[in-house]
């Protein structure tokens, strides 16, 4: 079983609305949680990282769920800008980061 | 500033040659990593350095070589590489390593080698 598992999709959303994805990791041990963005053949960028109580960053909401292993993203009024590959990423028990595959959004006018 | 930077962004070598992979970070950062990433796929760690000292190694063939001169400066030595190496390779820093600092990692640009 794969640490983190993402949706691949891809989650193909109109723009102005709103898209919700979600990864589940298999290690109730893991510390960090966060959300990468990867447009195609760039470097991953930090969006955000993920809070026990969760976060809110602009248009993106991310949420953390211990008790089930899950972790949330919901973007709002979606751009054409925000068309990416978003990766899920936690840390396991030697602190290494472990990627999802990552869920493709592709967000059209 | 959260930038890392890398050098070159492309390289393209022949199995026989050497080549080094460069990156900087100035952010203060005591964790640097090297990172491989192939199309369609998660990066995959490769190797781990804490405070200058090389902290984990994921069974990476003997033909990458790392080397954390100073805190702020990781190279990546290749040598002998084959075809199958050809891909994206990332450098990051966070500012700690498992001491329960912040481990949110920032990624260079990465340098897209193709071996031929």
């Amino acid at each position: 079983r794969k640490e983190v598992e993402q949706d691949p999709g891809p989650f193909n959303v109109p723009e102005g609305a709103t898209v919700a994805f979600n990864c589940t990791y298999s290690n109730s041990a893991s510390q960090s949680f966060f959300w990468y963005r990867q447009d195609c053949r760039k470097e991953p960028k930090l969006l955000m990282s993920v809070y026990s109580s969760g976060n809110e960053d602009g248009r993106f909401t991310a949420q953390l769920n211990r008790a089930s292993q899950y972790i949330s993203l919901l973007i709002r009024d979606s751009k054409l800008s925000d068309s990416a590959t978003y990766l899920c990423v936690v840390t396991d028990s030697w602190g290494k980061l472990q990627f999802g595959a990552g869920t493709q959004v592709v967000v059209t006018p | 500033d959260t930038e890392v930077t890398q050098t070159p962004k492309h390289l393209v070598m022949g199995m026989t040659n050497k080549k080094s992979l460069k990156c900087e970070q100035h952010m203060g950062h005591r964790a640097m990593y090297w990172y491989k990433q192939k199309a369609k796929k998660p990066p995959e760690l490769m190797f781990v350095y804490s405070y200058e000292k090389l902290s984990i190694n994921e069974s990476v063939p003997s033909r990458f070589s790392p080397e954390c001169p100073n805190s702020s400066l990781l190279n990546l030595h290749l040598h002998a590489l084959q075809p199958e190496d050809s891909a994206l390779y990332l450098c990051a820093s966070s500012q700690e390593w498992r001491t329960g600092g912040r481990t949110e990692a920032f990624f260079g640009q990465g340098t897209r080698l193709t071996v031929v």
